[in-house]
C-alpha cells in the first residue's frame, strides 16, 4: 500500500534561510507525489505535483521538489524563506484513482 | 475560476442535535471527497464518492455520519445526533478519478458542538 511519511511535524525557519521539508514514500509502482500548503484558515491548496519526466518539479511560491527513487523521497525546498511561508505543508501519494494518502503535515513557523 | 464551496462556513450547535453540511463540487470533476481535520487526528478521510457512488467510507463513524451525493452538483455530510467531539473542520475535496490530477479543496466548515 502506498504511504508517505513526513520527518518532523514542525519547523521553524529564519526569514531568508533554506526551508527544506521531508516527504518518504513507500509504494509498489511508480509513486506520483504530491505538495499542499494550507494557510491559517484556508483549505488545502496544490503547491506542485510529480507524476512522470523531470525528477526536478517547481511549483508556485518559488518552492521546488526533487524525486529521489533511490532514496524514496520527495523532499520539497525554498531557497529563501519568506514570512508568507508559515503554513502547514502535506506531502501526499496518489493511493487509486484519485485517492490522496497525505502525510500528518509540517507546520512551519518563519521568524523575523 | 472554478472552485470547491462548501456550507455553511461556521456552524455552532448543540449535543445532539442534526447537522448538514453541504458541497457543489467543481463542474465536469467525477470524485468528491470528505476529510475531517483536528489538532489531535489531524487529516481524516471520512469518505469518497466516484461518479456520485460511494466508493469508501470506512473513516466514517456509521451509526452517526452519513454522506450522499444526490446530484452531480451536490454533496452531502451529515451528523445525526451530534457529539462534541465532532468538533473539527470538515473540507471537501473534488476532482478527477485519473491518479495523476490533484484534489481541489473547499474552504472548509467549522463545526463546534457545545
Amino acid at each position: 500500500a502506498q504511504s508517505v511519511t513526513q520527518l518532523g511535524s514542525h519547523v521553524s525557519v529564519s526569514e531568508g534561510a533554506l526551508v527544506l521539508l521531508r516527504c518518504n514514500y513507500s509504494s509498489s509502482v511508480p509513486p506520483y507525489l504530491f505538495w499542499y500548503v494550507q494557510y491559517p484558515n484556508q483549505g488545502l491548496q496544490l503547491l506542485l505535483k510529480y507524476t512522470t519526466g523531470a525528477t526536478l518539479v517547481k511549483g508556485i511560491n518559488g518552492f521546488e521538489a526533487e524525486f529521489k527513487k533511490s532514496e524514496t523521497s520527495f523532499h520539497l525546498t525554498k531557497p529563501s524563506a519568506h514570512m508568507s511561508d508559515a503554513a502547514e505543508y502535506f506531502c501526499a501519494v496518489s493511493v487509486s484513482w484519485g485517492k490522496l494518502q497525505f502525510g500528518a503535515g509540517t507546520q512551519v513557523v518563519v521568524t523575523p | 475560476d472554478a472552485r470547491v464551496t462548501q456550507t455553511p462556513r461556521h456552524k455552532v450547535t448543540e449535543m445532539g442535535q442534526e447537522v448538514t453540511m453541504r458541497c457543489q463540487p467543481i463542474l465536469g470533476h467525477n470524485t468528491v471527497f470528505w476529510y475531517r481535520q483536528t489538532m489531535m487526528q489531524g487529516l481524516e478521510l471520512l469518505a469518497y464518492f466516484r461518479n456520485r457512488a460511494p466508493l469508501d467510507d470506512s473513516g466514517m463513524p456509521k451509526d452517526r455520519f452519513s454522506a450522499e451525493m444526490p446530484d452531480a452538483t451536490l454533496a452531502t455530510l451529515k451528523i445525526q445526533p451530534s457529539e462534541p467531539r465532532d468538533s473539527a473542520v470538515y473540507f471537501c475535496a473534488s476532482g478527477l478519478d485519473n491518479p495523476i490530477n490533484e484534489q481541489f479543496f473547499g474552504p472548509g466548515t467549522r463545526l463546534t458542538v457545545l
